[in-house]
């Protein structure tokens, strides 16, 4: 069974600091999908980010990016120049190619301070 | 499109009454998702449906929750009887080809008095 851990129950930044956010996760399959969730006070899940496992290269969105490493069964997100609006819960998500099935982090409470 | 479309946004009701929620999923997306968010279990995987079969429904909590998805575009989660620790936020995602990118809908907060 696929499992998701997200360690960091909260945390915080300060306004245009960068900061990042753990996820490691746990797998037998070759084939699969990761993703970073964005849930702010309006309750909303916005999806931020994607990476397909097969690519080496590391996603990127405007200020957000991930650190993939695959050996290691790690997927962080990096947010720079943290803004406001940045201030939300993120979920990381494991999906599995084979069944679509998609398995969720416990999440990490991100405060930006200004 | 529109995007997945959930109803209620809230529902309060009394326990042992029956609840439905239902949700619409973007038009084309052939996998659908029904998740629980509460503060103790955070984000649960309830069930999900491929071109409208049951696929995986071993989150599905008991016997009084009920999943059905009778066309592409239609799906409800019925809960008979309800009770208060049934009261959460529900959410229905809909994802095209699996494993892709899953779209929520804005969730239905259930509360159960």
């Amino acid at each position: 069974a696929q499992t998701v851990t997200q360690s960091q129950p909260e945390m915080s930044v300060q306004e245009a600091e960068t900061v990042t956010l753990s996820c490691t996760y746990d797998t037998s399959e070759n084939n699969y999908y990761l993703f970073w969730y964005k849930q702010p006070p309006s309750r909303q899940m916005i999806l931020v980010i994607r990476q397909e496992a097969y690519k080496q290269q590391n996603a990127t969105e405007n200020r957000f990016s991930v650190n993939f490493q695959k050996a290691a069964k790690s997927f962080s997100l990096k947010i720079s120049d943290s803004q406001l609006g940045d201030t939300a819960m993120y979920f990381c998500a494991f999906g599995a190619g084979n069944t679509g099935k998609l398995i969720f982090g416990q999440g990490t409470t991100l405060q930006v301070k200004p | 499109d529109a995007g997945v479309i959930q109803s209620p946004r809230h529902e309060v009701t009394e326990m042992g009454q029956e609840v439905t929620l239902r949700c619409k999923p973007i038009s084309g997306h052939d996998y659908l998702f029904w998740y629980r968010q509460t503060m103790m279990r955070g984000l649960e995987l309830l069930i999900y449906f491929n071109n409208n079969v049951p696929i995986d429904d071993s989150g599905m909590p008991e016997d009084r929750f009920s999943a059905k998805m009778p066309n592409a575009s239609f799906s409800t989660l019925k809960i008979q009887p309800s009770e208060p620790r049934d009261s959460a936020v529900y959410f229905c995602a809909s994802s095209l080809r699996g494993a892709r990118a899953a779209f929520f809908g804005q969730g239905t907060r259930l509360t159960v008095v």
